[in-house]
């Protein structure tokens, strides 16, 4: 399977401060990654998808000026939390989609534990 | 009503014991399903992957599915300590690359 990584593991912002996370596929190239949060004791919510060469696609009800998503590379994707508020305040999860049609399963990485103070 | 369904326990047995863990989903248009594992404060990890019904055994996990009740299991043979995590299933319709989770099932396994 593929083996993905992400940067910070753990970070502490002070509200109203711009926070990057970034997500690399360390053995795949993936045109696809997709960015999950999950709150204690719930399970993972998507946020979006993210595309190499175009927008990220965003699911209802999260704001795309607030979670800014950038695909650079095909093996890297950043998710910037903007003007971060005590709210945001989550464990952030990106995945990349592997299998013989590339839409099978899905390889997460270790997560990103975000607190706004 | 929510599209799969997965009691969040949590469920406690003692070492050695067979596990079984269960979701039940809304959608038949799901062709695929897997189970994750994570630990406390780390990302899911794949463990069983199954397109449509069937059995799929790999050690001590078996994955079962019943599309025609829309009911999906995991079972844990001679259960170790070191299985206490979150189970989470999930499922897709397999085109369109989005997963849809259970709440997960917390497991303990006692010495």
């Amino acid at each position: 399977g593929a083996v993905v990584s992400q940067h910070p593991s753990w970070v502490i912002c002070k509200s109203g401060t711009s926070v990057k996370i970034e997500c690399r596929s360390l053995d795949f190239q993936a045109t696809t990654m997709f960015w999950y949060r999950q709150f204690p004791k719930q399970s993972l919510m998507l946020m979006a998808t993210s595309n190499e060469g175009s927008k990220a696609t965003y699911e209802q009800g999260v704001e795309k000026d607030k979670f800014l998503i950038n695909h650079a590379s095909l093996t890297l994707s950043t998710l910037t939390v903007t003007s971060a508020h005590p709210e945001d305040s989550s464990f952030y999860i990106c995945s990349v989609p592997w299998g013989q049609s590339s839409t099978d399963t899905q390889y997460f990485g270790p997560g990103t534990r975000l607190t706004v103070l | 009503q929510k599209e799969v369904e997965q009691d969040p326990g949590p469920l406690s047995v003692p070492e050695g014991a067979i596990v079984s863990l269960n979701c039940t989903y809304s959608n038949s248009a799901f062709q695929y399903f897997m189970w994750y594992r994570q630990y406390s404060r780390k990302g899911p990890e794949l463990l069983m992957y199954t397109y449509s019904s069937g059995n799929k055994e790999d050690g001590r996990f078996t994955a079962q599915v019943d599309k025609s009740s829309k009911y999906i299991s995991l079972f844990i043979r001679d259960s170790q300590p070191s299985d206490s995590a979150t189970y989470l299933c999930a499922t897709a319709t397999g085109g369109g690359n989005k997963l849809t989770f259970g709440t997960g099932t917390q497991l303990k396994v006692e010495l």
